[in-house]
C-alpha cells in the first residue's frame, strides 16, 4: 500500500487569489495523479504529474490554470490559480500501488472553498 | 473515450442484500475497481477485477463480464454504515483511473 499526505486540508480563499496544494507519498512512484470532485459529483483526472518531465493534463484542463511541480519521487503540487467560485472543489492525490497487481490510493483530499 | 454507466442513487433495507451495477465501454481495458466514499471522506478501494467471474471479499463481491462491459458490486448484510457512494472505475492500459459518477446508497432501518 502507499500512505499519502496532503496540506492543507481545507482551505477558504479569496477570488482571483492562488493556492498550492502539497501531495506527499510514502514511497517513491513514478507518477502521481491530481483528481477534482466537485460537489456531489465524481472525480475527475486533472493530470498526470511525472517526475523529470511536463505534467500530462486532461482536456478540459490547462497548465497556466493548474500548474504541477514534481520535484522528486516523493513529492508534488497543484496550484490552483485565479481562482474563482467554480473552483471551489476537493483536490485528491493519488497514486497506484507498488505492484502490478496493486490499487490505486488517494490521499485524505484539500478541501477548497472560493469565495 | 470510456462511458462508465451506474445508477445515481439506491435505497436498501439494513440486513438486506443489494446489488449496484456499472457498464462501461472502453479500449485496452485492464481491470474494473469499486471504492466506497463515505461524505467529506477520500475514496477507499474495495474490490479489482480483471478476469470474468466473481471476487468475494467479506460482505462485498464483485462480478466482472469482460465482453458485456458489465460489472456489480454486490453487498450483503447490509448495515447502517454501508451508507456512502460506491464508485465504479476503470482502468485502461497502465493509464490512471477513470470514475463512473458514483451510486449513492442508502440503507434504512
Amino acid at each position: 500500500s502507499a500512505v499519502i499526505s496532503q496540506k492543507p486540508s481545507r482551505d477558504i480563499c479569496q477570488r482571483g487569489t492562488s493556492l498550492t496544494i502539497q501531495c506527499q507519498v510514502d514511497s517513491q512512484v513514478t507518477m502521481m495523479f491530481w483528481y477534482r470532485q466537485q460537489p456531489g459529483q465524481s472525480l475527475t483526472l486533472i493530470a498526470t504529474a511525472n517526475q523529470g518531465s511536463e505534467a500530462t493534463y486532461e482536456s478540459g484542463f490547462v497548465i497556466d490554470k493548474f500548474p504541477i511541480s514534481r520535484p522528486n519521487l516523493t513529492f508534488s503540487t497543484l496550484t490552483v490559480s485565479n481562482m474563482s467560485p467554480e473552483d471551489s472543489s476537493i483536490y485528491l492525490c493519488s497514486v497506484w500501488g507498488l505492484t502490478s497487481a496493486d490499487t490505486q490510493y488517494f490521499g485524505p483530499g484539500t478541501r477548497l472553498t472560493v469565495l | 473515450g470510456q462511458n462508465i454507466d451506474q445508477p445515481t442513487e439506491m435505497t436498501a433495507t439494513e440486513g438486506a442484500i443489494v446489488q449496484i451495477n456499472c457498464t462501461y465501454q472502453t479500449s485496452g481495458f485492464n481491470g474494473l475497481f469499486w471504492y466506497q466514499q463515505h461524505a467529506g471522506e477520500a475514496p477507499t478501494f474495495l474490490s479489482y477485477n480483471v478476469l470474468d467471474g466473481l471476487e468475494e471479499k467479506g460482505r462485498f463481491s464483485s462480478f466482472l463480464s469482460r465482453s458485456k462491459g458489465y460489472s456489480y458490486l454486490l453487498l450483503k448484510e447490509l448495515q447502517m454504515k454501508d451508507s456512502a457512494s460506491y464508485l465504479c472505475a476503470v482502468r485502461r492500459g497502465n493509464t490512471p483511473l477513470v470514475f463512473g459518477k458514483g451510486t449513492r446508497l442508502s440503507v434504512i432501518a
